[in-house]
């Protein structure tokens, strides 16, 4: 899988936006950019996920840029409980193929009151 | 809530004995697959049963074992502990076969201390 690429940390107030981006610029045509969290000493959590097109649910949306090579997760109005490390993988989509996730380190998002 | 559960939560092991991890999947989920997180790291792939078959291992070494039941359900095995295996054990399940992209949903995790 392709790696990527995270800031260590951000923080970010109450109420406010949480912009996290993530570099990915050898991702290939047949990977998709999937983002999870994990809050401390619990299990990750599924956020989002995108091929080519934004996407957006009720926790997040995920914007791609058009080569592919980066996105954002963005958190519209943060909370304390979104206080976490955050996860940006890239992940095959062939038939066939490992399908498992490869972590990195991820980006800790602290979310002050 | 994923409908994912892992047992036991938490466990003490000494160096040199064996322990077994359990998972039971969410409903509907044909496939598990396990991971290894260490302290302030990522989780790291272990193995992937689907259909009771080890579908892709990770770099661990073959005294990590598994077991994928009927029901989906699965275990982890892990024999002659050593003290770098003390970590938080996940497992995710996902629908697998034809879509092995499917999303993974994982449990909440055993944390495994080996003194």
């Amino acid at each position: 899988d392709a790696k990527t690429t995270q800031p260590t940390s951000m923080d970010c107030a109450e109420g406010r936006a949480a912009n996290l981006p993530c570099n990915h610029s050898t991702i290939s045509g047949n990977e998709y950019v999937y983002w999870y969290r994990q809050i401390h000493s619990q299990g990750p959590q599924y956020i989002i996920h995108g091929l080519k097109n934004n996407e957006t649910n009720e926790m997040a949306s995920l914007i791609i840029t058009e080569d592919r090579k980066s996105s954002t997760l963005i958190l519209p109005h943060a909370t304390l409980r979104d206080t976490a490390v955050y996860y940006c993988i890239v992940r095959s989509r062939i038939t066939g193929a490992n399908s498992k996730l490869t972590f990195g380190k991820g980006i800790t998002l602290s979310v002050r009151p | 809530e994923t409908g994912v559960t892992q047992s036991p939560t938490h466990l003490i092991k000494t160096r040199g004995q064996q322990v077994t991890l359990r998972c039971s999947s969410q409903s509907g989920h044909n496939t598990v697959s396990w991971y290894q997180q260490a302290l302030g790291q990522g989780p790291q792939f272990i193995f992937q049963y689907y259909r009771e078959e080890e579908n892709g291992r990770g770099n661990f070494p073959p005294r990590f074992s598994g077991l994928q039941f009927p029901n989906y359900s699965s275990e982890l095995n892990v024999n002659a502990l050593e003290l770098d295996d003390s970590a938080l054990y996940l497992c995710a399940s996902s629908l697998g076969g034809a879509a092995p992209w499917e999303t993974q949903y994982f449990g909440p995790g055993t944390r495994l201390l080996v003194l």
